[in-house]
């Protein structure tokens, strides 16, 4: 059974970035497609895009495109989600999720990324 | 983009009675549905597919029903653990996923 598991919290000012990372183990594929989706404390879920490691594709909402790089690094089947000028906005928690086009079956543990001066 | 609308943002509910969740998109999705369970301070779950197909391991209590842009989650006898937040998303529009908004069943 794939688990994710993600990268510890982080701590940011405005205006800088975040890179959080999502390594799966166990299943097939080894990397599998990933989709990101941000929670604001106290909001829904919003997707933020996805990798396809198989094919190197990406895809991205168009809220943050511009502003996020997701990538992967097959060899250890690990995802990353880089997200650019930060702001207070941006204080959230992060999940990674296994994209199986119809929905995200598996999800990561979440990583809690605070925005503050 | 398509956007999914959840009604109502809180229902109060007592154990064992029924649940009826909505969700309504603003353009059909066909049945490119899927229903997810929030508990706090968790990761969501994936519940439902395919607007009516229970993920694996999920109890038969929970049933998703609806196409096109009316949608309905039902829990037929609200279990302790059930009292949660719970998304509906689309990925008709694929490869753009769309959240609804969420609602919170509470207990009565």
């Amino acid at each position: 059974q794939v688990q994710l598991v993600q990268s510890g919290a982080e701590v940011r000012k405005p205006g800088s970035s975040v890179k959080i990372s999502c390594k799966a183990s166990g299943g097939t594929p080894n990397s599998p497609t990933i989709s990101w989706v941000r929670q604001a404390p106290g909001q829904g879920l919003e997707w933020m895009g996805r990798i396809i490691p198989m094919f190197g594709t990406t895809n991205y909402a168009q809220k943050f495109q511009g502003r996020v790089t997701i990538t992967a690094d097959k060899s250890t089947s690990t995802a990353y989600m880089e997200l650019r000028s930060l702001t207070s906005d941006d204080t959230a928690v992060f999940y990674c999720a296994r994209d199986v086009h119809w929905a995200l079956d598996i999800w990561g543990q979440g990583t809690v990324v605070i925005v503050s001066s | 983009e398509i956007v999914m609308t959840q009604s109502p943002a809180t229902l109060s509910v007592s154990p064992g009675e029924r649940a009826t969740l909505s969700c309504r998109a603003s353009q059909s999705v066909r049945s490119n549905l899927a229903w997810y369970q929030q508990k706090p301070g968790q990761a969501p779950r994936l519940l439902i597919d395919g607007a009516s197909t229970r993920a694996t391991g999920i109890p038969a209590r929970f049933s998703g029903s609806g196409s096109g842009t009316e949608f309905t989650l039902t829990i037929s006898s609200l279990q302790s653990e059930d009292f949660a937040v719970y998304y509906c998303q689309q990925y008709n529009d694929w490869p753009q996923l769309t959240f609804g908004g969420g609602t919170k069943v509470e207990i009565k």
